[in-house]
């Protein structure tokens, strides 16, 4: 079975900083695509950013380039997300995300839980 | 950038009728090698997303029958065959694109009994 628990929320002053783990089991993590996909609170999903297998090529969404840094721990079967200079607007619930693709980036087919993280002072 | 359009942005619906959920992109979804890469989630309130259907119409395994995806190009619709009272929550399109690689979604629709 495909297991995701995302860890290391919590409320946090403007302009501070977190960083996130998502630690996977039930399958072979580094043949997989991860990205993290936020959820503010009452609203829909937000993509946030992207590694692919091996950690070599990482993209992001606009409003968080610059602050904003994943990685991945293929011998820990672990995704990161370090999140700096933090704001208000990045209240939510963010989700580590499986892609079903090895190669491609196909669909998120397998959520974590997620993890909460406030913003506020 | 993609933009992905839900409608209805909500939907009360009677036990037992059928619901259809509409999302259309701004361009269209075909990717150079064949496929469309439009997948429908299920999100129950408190809980995280669920994968439903992938690629259009490729239901996930344990995803009841009653659920059925189609569509092609820019428009695309989920349908529900008869809504029973664990379908409740909000359905969302998401795009998987390739150039930048990332997820699209659109806004949501919320499926709620009358």
């Amino acid at each position: 079975e495909v297991r995701l628990v995302e860890s290391g929320g919590g409320l946090v002053h403007p302009g501070g900083s977190l960083r996130l783990s998502c630690v996977a089991s039930g399958f072979t993590f580094r043949n997989h695509y991860m990205h993290w996909v936020r959820q503010a609170p009452g609203k829909g999903l937000v993509w946030v950013s992207r590694s692919d297998a091996d950690g070599s090529i990482l993209t992001y969404a606009d409003f968080v380039k610059g602050r904003f840094t994943i990685s991945r721990d293929n011998a820990k079967s672990t995704l990161y997300l370090q999140m700096n200079s933090l704001t208000a607007e990045d209240t939510g619930v963010y989700y580590c995300v499986r892609d079903l693709g090895t190669y491609l980036t196909v669909t998120p087919d397998s959520w974590g839980q997620g993890t909460l993280i406030i913003v506020s002072s | 950038d993609i933009v992905m359009t839900q409608t209805p942005l909500a939907s009360p619906v009677t036990l037992g009728q059928p619901a259809s959920i509409s999302c259309r992109s701004s361009h269209s979804l075909l990717h150079s090698d064949g496929n469309t890469y439009l997948s429908w989630l299920h999100q129950r309130p408190g809980q995280p997303p669920r994968l439903l259907i992938y690629k259009i119409y490729n239901r996930v395994s344990g995803v009841p029958d009653r659920f059925s995806g189609s569509g092609a190009g820019t428009d695309f619709t989920l349908k529900i065959s008869r809504v029973e009272a664990e379908d409740v929550g909000v359905y969302y399109c998401v795009h998987a694109t390739q150039f930048p690689p990332m997820y699209t979604f659109g806004q949501g629709t919320k499926l709620e009994i009358k």
